[in-house]
């Protein structure tokens, strides 16, 4: 089965500055990589996907890079703001995203003021 | 859009009792996920359904964890009987018509079982 690898556990950045999370998977039939965002004591929100004919998607502050070659994909966060503190998590599918998501263990992103 | 509702969104029981934790999820959407959210396991899936049929049920832990669906509407996890291992966050999510792949969670179950 797949198995997704997420680095760091734990990410300190100064308000203002840039944040990257990575992840790598296993399963090369993996088509579809969302990144999910959880407040604590929250449900995981969607925050951003990316699908593997496409190398890089961004919206707003948020953007996702796929390197299919390599099997790993990151989470890029500009001008990070205090609301941007949360656990962020990766996660991989196949069947482009109909099957189930195997997700990372999370990355808890602290911005200090 | 209501999104996915959840029940009951705290649960405590005993040990060797049974537990129904129940979904519905977005009207219109054909997928539905169960998953297992802990401290040490990270989120885990346990089973998703495509047009209310089990597709895989690989990630159920035990013969003690079972659920359905018996509409497109309803879906409950079981277990009978719950042990302390048990305990975790139980979400539910479910995806639109043609597998466009966007889950969305609901608030979730948390499990307590002593």
């Amino acid at each position: 089965g797949e198995n997704v690898e997420q680095h760091p556990s734990t990410l300190s950045v100064q308000e203002g500055d840039s944040a990257v999370i990575k992840c790598t998977y296993s399963d090369s039939a993996s088509n579809y990589f969302p990144w999910y965002k959880q407040e604590l004591g929250k449900r995981p929100q969607l925050i951003i996907d990316i699908r593997s004919n496409v190398g890089e998607k961004k919206d707003q502050r948020i953007a996702v890079t796929l390197n299919k070659t390599a099997k790993h994909f990151s989470l890029h966060i500009t001008e990070t703001q205090p609301e941007d503190s949360a656990v962020y998590f990766c996660a991989a599918s196949s069947g482009g995203g109909a099957d189930g998501l195997t997700f990372g263990k999370g990355t808890h992103l602290i911005i200090q003021p | 859009d209501a999104g996915v509702i959840q029940s009951p969104r705290h649960e405590v029981t005993e040990m060797g009792q049974e537990v129904t934790l129940r979904c519905k999820p977005i009207s219109g959407h054909n997928s539905l996920f169960w998953y297992r959210q802990t401290m040490m396991r990270g989120l885990e899936l346990l089973i998703y359904f495509n047009n209310n049929v089990p597709i895989d049920d690989s990630g159920m832990p035990e013969d003690r964890f079972s659920a359905k669906m018996p509409n497109a509407s309803f879906s409950t996890l079981k277990i009978q009987p719950s042990e302390p291992r048990d305990s975790a966050v139980y979400f539910c999510a479910s995806s639109p018509t043609g597998g466009s792949g966007e889950q969305y969670f609901g608030p979730g179950t948390r499990l307590t079982v002593t």
